[in-house]
C-alpha cells in the first residue's frame, strides 16, 4: 500500500545550520512527491514538487528512487522557516490521490 | 473566491447530533478533495469529486459519513450522529487539472470539529 514516513515529530536547528527533513515512502508505480509547509495560524500551501526541480525559499528535495527518499534540505535555516511540513504522495487510478506523512515540526532557534 | 474557503471554521457538536461542513472551492477547479486530520496527524484521505461526480469515497471511515457535490462547485461534507472519535480537523482542498502533473491541492483553512 502507499505509505509516505517522516521519521522525526520534531527537528530544532539554530538559525543558519543545515537543516534536512527526511521523508520516505512506499509505492509500486511511479511516485510523484511533493512537500506542503503549513506556518502557524495559516493553511496548508504547497512548497515545492519533485517534477519542477526547483528551489523554493532556499529549499530543495531530491527524489531517490533507489532508497524511496525525499528528503527536504536547506543550507542555511531562517527563523521564518519554523512550520510544520509534510511530505506527500501523489497516486490513484486517476491520478489524484495525495497521502499525506505525518508532519515534522521545525523550530529554528535564534 | 481567491483561495478555497471553508465554513464554519469551528464547530462544537454534541455526540449524536449530525452536522455538515461547507467547502466553496476555487473557481474553475474540477477536483474536490475531503481529508480529515487527526491531531498530531498527517491529512487522511476522505473522498475525492471531479466536477459532481464522486469517484473515490473509499477514505470515508464509516457510512455515518457523506459527501456530495451537486453542481461541481461548492462541496458539502455531511457526518451523521456524530461520535467523539469524529472529532478533527476537516480538511478541504482543490486543484485545476482532474489528473497530471501540475496539479498541486489548494487548501482551505479547515473546519475544526469538536464532538462533547
Amino acid at each position: 500500500a502507499q505509505r509516505v514516513t517522516q521519521p522525526e515529530k520534531l527537528l530544532s536547528v539554530f538559525k543558519g545550520a543545515p537543516v534536512e527533513l527526511k521523508c520516505n515512502y512506499s509505492y509500486s508505480g511511479s511516485p510523484e512527491l511533493f512537500w506542503y509547509v503549513q506556518y502557524s495560524r495559516q493553511r496548508l500551501q504547497l512548497l515545492l514538487r519533485h517534477i519542477s526541480r526547483e528551489s523554493i525559499k532556499g529549499f530543495t528535495a531530491d527524489l531517490n528512487k533507489g532508497e524511496t527518499s525525499f528528503h527536504l534540505k536547506k543550507p542555511f535555516a531562517q527563523e521564518e522557516d519554523s512550520a510544520m511540513y509534510y511530505c506527500a504522495l501523489k497516486w490513484g487510478n486517476y491520478g489524484q490521490n495525495f497521502v499525506f506523512g505525518p508532519g515534522t515540526r521545525l523550530s529554528v532557534l535564534p | 473566491g481567491a483561495g478555497v474557503s471553508q465554513s464554519p471554521r469551528y464547530k462544537v457538536a454534541k455526540r449524536g447530533q449530525d452536522v455538515a461542513l461547507r467547502c466553496d472551492p476555487i473557481s474553475g477547479h474540477v477536483s474536490l478533495f475531503w481529508y480529515q486530520q487527526a491531531l498530531g496527524q498527517g491529512p487522511e484521505f476522505l473522498t475525492y469529486f471531479q466536477n459532481e461526480a464522486q469517484l473515490d469515497k473509499s477514505g470515508l471511515p464509516s457510512d455515518r459519513f457523506f459527501a456530495e457535490r451537486p453542481e461541481g462547485s461548492v462541496s458539502t461534507l455531511k457526518i451523521q450522529r456524530t461520535q467523539q472519535e469524529d472529532s478533527a480537523v476537516y480538511l478541504c482542498a482543490s486543484s485545476f487539472y482532474r489528473t497530471g502533473k501540475n496539479s498541486p491541492l489548494h487548501f482551505g483553512n479547515g473546519t475544526r470539529l469538536t464532538v462533547t
